[in-house]
């Protein structure tokens, strides 16, 4: 039982690249949530999926698509990286709605965008 | 405006101390709170959570919080702190928005540090 897993852990882009970021949960989660988390600006949400085939914008979703591929996998996507989105992007998942339920965090991928 | 608060960036403990961290809340309607745990390069931990019933709310490690209601609080606490409980530490409360909508704000989080 791994739990929640990232991939990759480490990724540095130049501006304008693109690039996908995995997460799968073996936990048999309905929800999943993308996170990034910024010194001092605590943990922002960026996209959620409360359910397989439902996706929905968090607090900061600007520049960032998300694919819910199955009930396992929740995908973030970067179509145009810029340097206000070097972050730490967290992948999370609970059994129900993050209001009630808590939720399973990855270990998180550290972004550079130079 | 419905928000949470964590009002120390940092909080010093000895080993051995007991510690808190405080988390203070505004919101309509009944609070649901939460705290997490992330240590260094990690994710965040679920430690425990307040729905509702009784105000002392036991979570992991060994960790417990107070749900106040009165003082709109829930406070984190240890009787008795442990340097490998030196880690960030988040309060996150429930809101509801227009159309229902529920949802999680986070505190900016509290660094802990526990000295040998």
């Amino acid at each position: 039982n791994a739990g929640v897993t990232q991939t990759p852990k480490f990724q540095v882009l130049k501006t304008g690249q693109s690039m996908t970021l995995q997460c799968a949960q073996d936990m048999n989660h309905n929800s999943m949530y993308w996170y990034r988390q910024d010194p001092g600006m605590g943990l922002r949400l960026i996209y959620y999926s409360a359910s397989e085939g439902t996706t929905d914008k968090g607090e900061v979703p600007n520049g960032y698509n998300v694919s819910r591929l199955n009930k396992r996998e929740f995908s973030l996507r970067l179509e145009s990286a810029a340097p206000s989105q070097t972050s730490v992007y967290f992948c999370a998942s609970s059994e129900g709605g993050q209001a009630y339920y808590e939720q399973y965090f990855g270990p998180g991928t550290r972004l550079t965008v130079t | 405006a419905q928000s949470v608060a964590q009002p120390e960036d940092q909080v010093n403990v000895a080993e051995g101390n007991p510690l808190t961290v405080k988390c203070t809340y505004s919101v309509s309607g009944n609070p649901y709170l939460f705290w997490y745990v992330q240590y260094p390069n990690r994710g965040l931990q679920f430690l425990l959570k307040y729905i509702t019933g009784d105000n002392l709310v036991k979570g992991s490690y060994g960790f417990e919080a107070e749900f106040n209601k009165s003082q709109t609080s829930f406070h984190l606490k240890k009787p008795s702190a442990l340097v490998s409980d030196s880690a960030l530490y988040f309060c996150a409360v429930r809101v509801v928005g227009a159309g229902n909508n529920r949802k999680l704000i986070w505190g900016l989080g509290t660094s802990l540090a526990v000295n040998p």
